[in-house]
């Protein structure tokens, strides 16, 4: 089945320990992307990337890192978590030109105490 | 002006009655276009994409009007499990990204 494969659903952390959310795709795209939700604020881009070691800073990376050593895989990755990151993250996937819109995983809700 | 701009609603309607949410954009280049919807704190699944020529799936209907910059959506006989938050997306024109831009959603509520 192709899917966007995200983990963990459910993530509750201190400030400042370090975690990291994976993402893993199974349709071989090479376009991916995190994006956080917010109450009344919609989608917001984080990090996105075209393809392998090509990744960039979306409308809000700001304690948040990316990697793409490997075409399936982006994970998402916050150094310090601070409580201003609780929110809901998605992690997306499409072809370069997105002509088939977008997979989205099953997200994962954070919350930093 | 933002990018893609959607009446955040609610949209309150009754069974059986037909509800259109419109969605419009900035960039008069953008290549391609759809719609999505989101039960509460679930992800966004595609509802269908939206064609120049439109297209219908079933209850749903879809738009494009380039020369005013919109597309559109259209539910007839709606269902309560229609009840759901419908996003726009659209994507940019060519140039080596394709970025999307999501609206931030119509919510719409179909009581009994």
């Amino acid at each position: 089945e192709a899917q966007v494969t995200q983990n963990p659903r459910y993530l509750i952390t201190v400030t400042g320990k370090k975690l990291t959310v994976t993402c893993s795709q199974n349709m071989n795209h090479e376009y991916m992307s995190w994006y956080r939700q917010d109450p009344g604020l919609g989608l917001r881009q984080i990090y996105y990337s075209m393809n392998v070691e090509v990744t960039d800073k979306g409308d809000v990376p700001e304690g948040y890192k990316v990697s793409r050593k490997e075409k399936r895989n982006f994970p998402l990755i916050l150094e310090s978590p601070s409580p201003n990151q609780t929110s809901l993250y998605f992690c997306a996937s499409s072809t370069r030109q997105g002509n088939y819109g977008y997979t989205f995983g099953s997200g994962t809700r954070l919350t930093v105490v | 002006r933002k990018e893609v701009e959607q009446d955040p609603g609610p949209f309150n309607v009754p069974e059986g009655a037909t509800v259109a949410f419109n969605c419009t954009y900035s960039n008069s280049a953008s290549q391609s276009f759809f719609w999505y919807r989101q039960d509460c704190r679930k992800e966004p699944k595609l509802l269908m994409s939206v064609y120049s020529s439109g297209n219908e799936d079933g209850r749903f209907t879809a738009q494009l009007n380039r020369a005013s910059q919109y597309i559109s959506l259209l539910i007839r006989d709606s269902k309560l499990s229609d009840s759901a938050t419908y996003l726009c997306v659209v994507n940019p024109a060519s140039g080596g990204s394709y970025i999307p831009t999501f609206g931030r959603g119509t919510s719409l509520i179909v009581h009994p």
